[in-house]
């Protein structure tokens, strides 16, 4: 079936390190959604790419969707306390509509 | 405008207990869904809906049931609570259209004794 792994599980960094997770398919994606989840919180949408190769940054975040789009990533430069939480990609494949499946997250902890 | 709004926060139900997670939003969003998130296993679709009137299942159906019969309305009706099903539940809403991301609700904690 469709699946998105996502890796690390875990990943605990010392504040001002960097941080990247990766996602990875097996069949192309149509686009690709990130998530961040604060400790005891929800999830919040943090950026949609569509596009083969696109990359987008937001401050100290930046995000690339693979040329043959099935592969995407998350790298934050020199991490701060409140970057901790999970990040969870969700990809959408060609025809599926609405369906999104999710990776299941990589916990970032962040030692002050 | 307050988003999705998911009541209660907190519930513990008996075995064999019924009860109903309540779901709300005021975006006049045609997509809603709901989710489980348990520990190492992520988020589960468990149903959805494309609009009023209209629901299909996820990937997890099983024990639930729910309706739309409004736009903003999309509650989810345990019928018979096993421990199983403790867990936390997200409502989730969105415009029409695979592009469009998910807005969140702020999740119910549910534990099943």
């Amino acid at each position: 079936g469709q699946q998105v792994m996502q890796i690390p599980q875990y990943q605990h960094v010392q504040e001002g390190e960097d941080f990247t997770t990766y996602c990875n398919s097996s069949t192309t994606l149509s686009n690709i959604q990130w998530y961040k989840q604060r400790p005891g919180g929800h999830p919040v949408f943090l950026i949609q790419l569509v596009k083969s190769g696109e990359v987008k940054k937001q401050k100290r975040l930046t995000f690339q969707f693979g040329e043959a789009k099935k592969n995407s990533s998350l790298h934050i430069t020199a991490t701060q306390t409140t970057d901790v939480g999970t990040y969870f990609c969700a990809g959408i494949y060609a025809g599926n509509n609405r369906k999104l499946i999710w990776g299941l997250g990589t916990s970032l902890a962040v030692n002050p | 405008n307050a988003g999705v709004t998911q009541t209660p926060k907190f519930q513990v139900l008996k075995t064999g207990q019924s009860m109903t997670l309540q779901c709300a939003q005021d975006m006049n969003h045609e997509y809603m869904s709901w989710y489980r998130q348990d520990p190492g296993m992520g988020l589960r679709l468990i149903h959805y809906s494309v609009g009023a009137g209209i629901t299909d299942q996820g990937e997890v159906p099983n024990g639930y049931n729910v309706s739309r019969s409004t736009t903003e309305d999309f509650p989810l009706r345990l019928l018979s609570a096993a421990p199983s099903q403790t867990s936390v539940y997200f409502c989730a809403s969105s415009r029409q259209g695979k592009n469009s991301p998910l807005h969140f609700g702020n999740g119910t904690r549910l534990t099943v004794t």
